[in-house]
């Protein structure tokens, strides 16, 4: 399978502790998101990567997240001293940029992970 | 990126036609739309996107008013496989890319 991978799937862990998520995109896409998703909502976009450079980063990625992807493949996801609040699933998507690919419209969906729950105790 | 209106919930029944309605009157010239869908305790799938043409492909049609201000998303002939939340985004094609994600329709294929 080539697609975007996730792990963990499923993370419980108890308040004030961090974790990291590892995602894993299709290899030749640069572009990689993510996003974190509440019960009952649609996913909400937290901060973006083309190549190792992160280029965006949502309000909603407090000083306790950071993100990274260091050598412009694989990205980790991190979150020190978590809340409950924190508890969700965490996407991750990968897509190409409009100028890695010669002749496109310069339009590239985005494929998604299974994503990581978290289950803050 | 301009905001869209879904319905919170349709039911379809097996082997007909689902058209999922999306109003997004505040769309820009520049600016697609986009439906992608997630079932359950998955991550979002792309189906379709257009600009102004109506679009079809293996999963579905696309057809946008000719004032661009609302679309329906298509499944012709649904299967139960089809249960799903359906979400509608307009955005800036060959930009940043990040999608901004309404709550969606969720869509209920009955047997």
């Amino acid at each position: 399978d080539t697609g975007v991978s996730q792990n963990p799937r499923h993370k419980i862990t108890k308040r004030g502790q961090n974790v990291t998520f590892r995602c894993d995109p299709i290899s030749e896409h640069n572009r990689l998101y993510w996003y974190r998703q509440t019960l009952g909502q649609g996913p909400e976009f937290l901060t973006y990567f083309q190549n190792e450079a992160q280029l965006e980063k949502s309000r909603l990625l407090s000083d306790r997240f950071s993100a990274e992807r260091p050598k412009g493949s694989f990205s980790t996801l991190e979150i020190q001293r978590t809340e409950q609040g924190d508890s969700a699933m965490y996407l991750c998507a990968s897509s190409s940029s409009p100028a890695s690919l010669a002749g496109s419209r310069g339009l590239h969906e985005q494929y998604f992970g299974p994503g990581t729950r978290l289950t803050v105790t | 990126d301009a905001k869209t209106t879904q319905p919170p919930s349709m039911d379809c029944a097996e082997g007909r036609a689902a058209n999922l309605p999306c109003n997004h009157s505040t769309i820009s010239g520049n600016e697609y739309v986009y439906w992608y869908r997630q079932i359950h305790s998955q991550g979002p799938q792309y189906i379709i996107h257009g600009l102004k043409n109506n679009e079809t492909n293996e999963m579905a049609s696309l057809i946008i008013t000719e004032d661009r201000k609302s679309s329906t998303l298509i499944l012709p002939h649904a299967t139960l496989r089809d249960t799903a939340v359906y979400y509608c985004i307009v955005r800036v094609g060959g930009n940043t890319g990040k999608l901004i994600f309404g709550q969606g329709t969720t869509l209920q294929v009955k047997p």
